[in-house]
């Protein structure tokens, strides 16, 4: 079965801080792992992905299988970086892309 | 481009009572999906629609629930009759296909509140 685990429901910081928001699935296949980023009265969209390996508004994520984690970090926060993060997984052997989402994280930065 | 359409965006009912959704996915594209997110929890896969054919709907209660998509664009997910546990937000996304490089577009949901 598929799961993702975010144990953080709110992760505050201050604006220049840096930011670690956790994420861990569990699957037995090889996993393609998402994050999707919900700002206030948006709709939820994706931030980025780990095949892609790119970083996005400064955020990256590095797919670690041995800890079976994908943390998204950025060295510094900003105000608009606030926002609900998800964490997704999709398992690659079905061929075809199906979403798990994490539970979520309230990332809220300080000024 | 236009995004992805849903209404209506808000919908209170008393249990027992029967809702729809219509959801309109972005032009062109071949996949769409109907979520469901409970307060406090991450979406959840209800089904996913390949053009006018279900892909996968192993998560839908099919006892009440049910989703079509007529000439495989607009879609509808129906609940008859509704329960208190459905209270929820429920999202419409489309894809351009189901392949595991495509981007899931999500529309604004429609929050149901069953009393």
């Amino acid at each position: 079965a598929q799961r993702v685990t975010q144990p953080e429901k709110l992760l505050s910081v201050f604006k220049g801080a840096p930011v670690e928001l956790k994420c861990n699935y569990s699957y037995s296949g090889s996993p393609e792992l998402f994050w999707y980023v919900q700002y206030s009265r948006q709709r939820l969209q994706l931030l980025l992905r780990h095949i892609s390996r790119e970083s996005i508004k400064g955020f990256t994520a590095d797919l670690n299988k041995g800890e079976t984690s994908f943390h998204l970090k950025k060295p510094f926060a900003q105000e608009e970086d606030s926002a609900m993060y998800y964490c997704a997984l999709s398992g690659i052997n079905t061929g075809f892309q199906k979403l798990v989402f994490g539970t979520g994280t309230r990332l809220l930065v300080s000024p | 481009e236009a995004g992805v359409a849903q209404s209506p965006r808000y919908k209170i009912i008393e249990k027992r009572q029967s809702v729809a959704f219509w959801c309109n996915p972005i032009s062109g594209h071949a996949t769409l999906y109907w979520y469901q997110q409970i307060l406090g929890q991450g979406p959840k896969l209800l089904i996913q629609f390949q053009n006018n054919g279900v892909v996968d709907d192993s998560q839908l209660p099919k006892d009440r629930f049910s989703a079509e998509r007529l000439k495989g664009v607009d879609s509808t997910l129906k609940i008859q009759p509704a329960k208190l546990e459905d209270s929820a937000v429920y999202l419409c996304a489309s894809s351009r296909t189901d392949g595991l490089e495509n981007e899931q577009y999500f529309g604004p949901g429609t929050r149901l509140t069953v009393t």
